[in-house]
């Protein structure tokens, strides 16, 4: 069974910082990655998608990676503003399905 | 552009009713996944259709039960709700299918159900 994981659980910085969040799966026979971004009692807006062939994908100030072999990805938030602050979860595809299982999400308070 | 649509976007339901959710894919996605998200959770996988036929399903309720029309639509039906069904209901869309062709998802902005 695939579990996805997220560290940290909360994050908080000053206004200008680069940042990065961290996201490990268990199971590397993955077909995509997407991160999303959630504010509170909102939708999921899709922020990135890096397929399982991919290393690395960029939009904007936001940069994420992807290692499969070793289960890993990391967004990476350039020049943080206080409008980033928000919940940031990681999703993979499991083996066998379509579904998308979810880490437990980084909350981020970027300060003014 | 055009984004996934759910309705209703609140839902205030009693113990034991039922309820009915509504999601309407982004043009053109032949793909429909719903997924829960009680509070303070991530979201849970409950079920999915790619061109009218079930292609996945998680941990869905034997209470829950969904489908997808012939117009893409689709709609999870919910019955004999306890509280702890009160969560927000996502649903997402996308093109491709079952894996491994595997597309985005784009997901809507939630149907809000509280059980009292």
């Amino acid at each position: 069974k695939q579990e996805v994981t997220q560290i940290p659980a909360a994050l908080s910085v000053p206004e200008g910082e680069n940042l990065v969040l961290n996201c490990s799966f268990t199971d590397s026979a993955i077909y995509n990655l997407q991160w999303f971004r959630q504010d509170p009692g909102k939708g999921l807006t899709s922020l990135l998608l890096i397929q399982s062939s991919q290393r690395e994908q960029t939009s904007g100030r936001l940069n994420a990676s992807l290692d499969k072999s070793s289960g890993r990805s990391t967004l990476y938030i350039a020049a943080s503003q206080p409008g980033d602050s928000a919940t940031y979860l990681c999703a993979v595809n499991s083996p066998g399905g379509s579904r998308l299982t979810f880490g437990e999400g980084t909350q981020l308070t970027v300060n003014p | 552009a055009a984004g996934v649509i759910q309705s209703p976007r609140h839902l205030i339901k009693e113990k034991r009713e039922t309820a009915t959710l509504k999601c309407y894919p982004i043009p053109r996605h032949d793909t429909v996944y719903w997924y829960q998200q009680g509070p303070g959770q991530d979201p849970q996988f409950l079920i999915s259709f790619y061109e009218k036929m079930q292609s996945d399903k998680g941990s869905i309720p034997d209470r829950f039960s969904a489908q997808q029309f012939s117009d893409y639509h689709s709609e999870l039906n919910m019955s004999s709700l306890e509280l702890g069904d009160s969560a927000l209901y996502f649903c997402a869309s996308s093109t491709g299918g079952v894996a491994p062709i595997s597309y985005e998802q784009y997901f809507g902005p939630g149907t809000r159900l509280t059980v009292t």
